[in-house]
């Protein structure tokens, strides 16, 4: 059963403390991706991978790390100098960058207070 | 459920009516375009796209149409279910390479 697992579905941490949120697919995709969710507004890009052991930064990747050692894994460090932490994040997986469909786990919800 | 979408614009339709759902991309360049669906609680799944040398694609009680001259995309579902409530929104792809721009999305509410 092919697919994009993200874990846990809600996470809760105190301020000052980083978390690591987790994905991994086995759909054999190249590209990889992190998003954040807020009400309101369009998913909005963290960090994306189109290769093991290679990322880039997206449009708001300040306060949060990645690393992409292996293809299925793509895991997420919210750290404490992100200021607003808090909102539902997505991972998602496609063949590749460009005209391809991204696929997309079940979300994480984080809560930091 | 998750809290997305608190603010978005919603279509309210009866069961077994037409909806139509609308969305207006942002870059002239864009070539590909995706219409997600996000329930309650989950992430997006695919329901349809094209590219910018279509102007219509049918899909099963889906169909989407695109407007290069207006910017314009629109998701039609054909005789609206219960279990087409959620939160669609558009995905554009300024040029192969680059990354999505989603749109904010529109509720969708079914009433009985």
């Amino acid at each position: 059963d092919g697919g994009i697992t993200q874990s846990p579905k809600y996470l809760f941490r105190k301020e000052g403390q980083n978390v690591t949120l987790s994905c991994e697919q086995n759909l054999n995709h190249d590209a990889m991706y992190w998003y954040r969710q807020d009400p309101g507004q369009g998913l909005r890009l963290i960090y994306y991978s189109q290769i093991v052991n290679d990322f880039q930064k997206g449009d708001i990747a300040e306060g949060y790390s990645v690393s992409r050692e292996k293809k299925e894994s793509f895991p997420l460090t919210v750290t404490s100098a992100q200021k607003n932490p808090t909102a539902f994040y997505l991972c998602a997986s496609s063949v590749g960058q460009g005209y391809y469909e991204q696929y997309f786990g079940p979300g994480t919800r984080l809560t930091v207070t | 459920g998750e809290s997305v979408g608190l603010h978005l614009p919603t279509l309210s339709v009866q069961e077994g009516d037409n909806s139509i759902i609308n969305c207006a991309y942002s870059n002239s360049a864009s070539d590909y375009f995706i219409w997600y669906k996000q329930e309650s609680g989950k992430g997006p799944q695919f329901i349809i796209d094209i590219r910018s040398n279509m102007d219509k694609r049918q899909g099963q009680r889906v169909t989407v149409l695109l407007n290069k001259t207006v910017k314009h995309l629109s998701l039609q579902i054909a005789a609206t279910q219960p279990g087409d409530s959620a939160v669609y929104f558009c995905a554009e792809n300024p040029s192969y390479g680059q990354n999505f721009v989603f749109g904010p999305g529109t509720r969708l509410s079914v009433l009985p």
